[in-house]
């Protein structure tokens, strides 16, 4: 059974810095991971897909990595502003039959201003 | 392109109501499906389809039935609904092809008294 975990749960960085949010994932026979942002009440915005046999995609500041052997992916946030603050969610589309996106719980930032 | 379309954004039912949470998307995707999300608990997949006519069980199907009429629509029925499906439901879709991620609907947040 998939399981994914993110860490930290909670994260309060000072506007500027660079900073890395983590995922890790316990079967790597997967399809793909996606990124995901959530404001407070709000839904699931699509950060970043990267494919089983891709290493890393970058879009603007952000760029996440996919180690898929140790089961272990990154998302890299350069030069973090106050309108990054958010719930991060990383997802994981396993093979192996069902239909179904594993979801870790989530980083929560808050970049100060 | 309006995406992913949920209707209604918040809704109160009592206790033994039935109602229909509503899903729609426009960009022709095959793939559909429907998340629960609670505090502690992640998003977790209650139903999915992978086209018209074709629906499966997730993780949490207990209490909701769903159907899959046309391509574009994907309604997610309560029965009899229970102070247990206070939650907030995300429906979301993709492309067939494996190598596509999913895009969220802004949610509809229900509260079952």
């Amino acid at each position: 059974k998939q399981e994914v975990t993110q860490i930290p749960a909670a994260l309060s960085v000072p506007e500027g810095e660079n900073l890395v949010l983590n995922c890790s994932f316990t079967d790597s026979a997967i399809y793909n991971l996606q990124w995901f942002r959530q404001d407070p009440g709000k839904g699931l915005t699509s950060l970043l897909l990267i494919q089983s046999s891709q290493r890393e995609q970058t879009s603007g500041r952000l760029n996440a990595s996919l180690d898929k052997s140790s089961g272990r992916s990154t998302l890299y946030i350069a030069a973090s502003q106050p309108g990054d603050s958010a719930t991060y969610l990383c997802a994981v589309h396993s093979q192996g039959g069902s239909e179904k996106l594993v979801f870790g719980k989530g980083t929560k930032l808050t970049v100060n201003p | 392109n309006a995406g992913v379309t949920q209707t209604p954004k918040f809704q109160v039912l009592k206790t033994g109501q039935s109602m229909t949470l509503q899903c729609a998307q426009d960009m022709n995707h095959e793939y559909m499906s429907w998340y629960r999300q609670d505090p502690g608990m992640g998003l977790r997949l209650i139903h999915y389809s992978v086209g018209a006519g074709i629906t499966d069980q997730g993780e949490v199907p207990n209490g909701y039935n769903v159907s899959r009429s046309t391509t574009e629509d994907f309604p997610l029925r309560l029965l009899s609904a229970a102070p247990s499906q206070t939650s907030v439901y995300f429906c979301a879709s993709r492309k067939g092809q494996r190598n596509y991620g999913y895009t969220f609907g802004s949610g509809t947040r229900l509260t079952v008294v």
